[in-house]
């Protein structure tokens, strides 16, 4: 298996534009989770999916972060409009229904300039 | 509060050192507390884990010691070695939510 698998993995993007983070879950794990790792807040968790509905989006830091779950191999993160607070590194991880394991993605890394 | 701390925040061991990494956390709720290890440039990646009903485990080189009534566990690495050089994160979950410490950048010198 690929593993969890995130695009793309380095995003350079400007203040106000829009930015849309991917994630694509290992096969069959129906669990999906987003964190955001700063050396300020170390690894935060932003949202988490159970079979494609969101069930906590409490992380989630203010109304210009928005994600969704399409089907079950796929999520994005969207950043509307991006602000330079928003750099950091956003990790996406799945998890296999009745297991504690989550597996991470390699992440992508937002740097708004 | 879901809290978990974790230190201390850097640790520097020779070749063949013991590093030792605490946590402590709040909620009594939480059933299982994993390890994760974490090279630059790639995600966090499973480690070791323990459920509190478990006072010690061993996998390989890498204990976890478990103290219920203090709420608080350990990471030990036996005969460390300069390839455990990364950041290391304790988490405690309330499934399936993970809540993360710090970290601790181990490095391990030659």
């Amino acid at each position: 298996d690929a593993g969890v698998i995130q695009s793309p993995r380095h995003e350079v993007t400007e203040m106000g534009q829009e930015v849309t983070l991917r994630c694509k879950p290992i096969s069959g794990h129906n669990s999906l989770f987003w964190y955001r790792q700063t050396m300020m807040r170390g690894l935060e968790l932003l949202i988490y999916f159970n079979n494609n509905v969101p069930i906590d989006d409490s992380g989630m830091p203010e109304d210009r972060f928005s994600a969704k779950m399409p089907n079950a191999s796929f999520s994005t993160l969207k950043i509307q409009p991006s602000e330079p607070r928003d750099s950091a590194v956003y990790f996406c991880a799945s998890r296999l229904a009745g297991e504690n394991i989550q597996y991470f993605g390699a992440g992508t890394r937002l740097s708004v300039l | 509060q879901q809290q978990v701390k974790q230190s201390p925040q850097s640790l520097i061991v020779q070749k063949g050192g013991i590093p030792i990494i605490n946590c402590a956390y709040e909620n009594t709720a939480f059933d299982y507390f994993p390890w994760y290890q974490q090279f630059p440039g790639k995600g966090p990646a499973l480690l070791i884990a323990i459920r509190p009903d478990v006072s010690e485990k061993k996998e390989g080189r890498f204990t976890i010691s478990f103290n219920k009534s203090a709420k608080q566990f350990s990471l030990h690495i036996m005969d460390s070695q300069p390839g455990d050089s990364a950041t290391y994160f304790c988490a405690a979950s309330f499934t399936p939510r993970l809540t993360f410490g710090e970290g601790t950048q181990l490095t391990v010198n030659p």
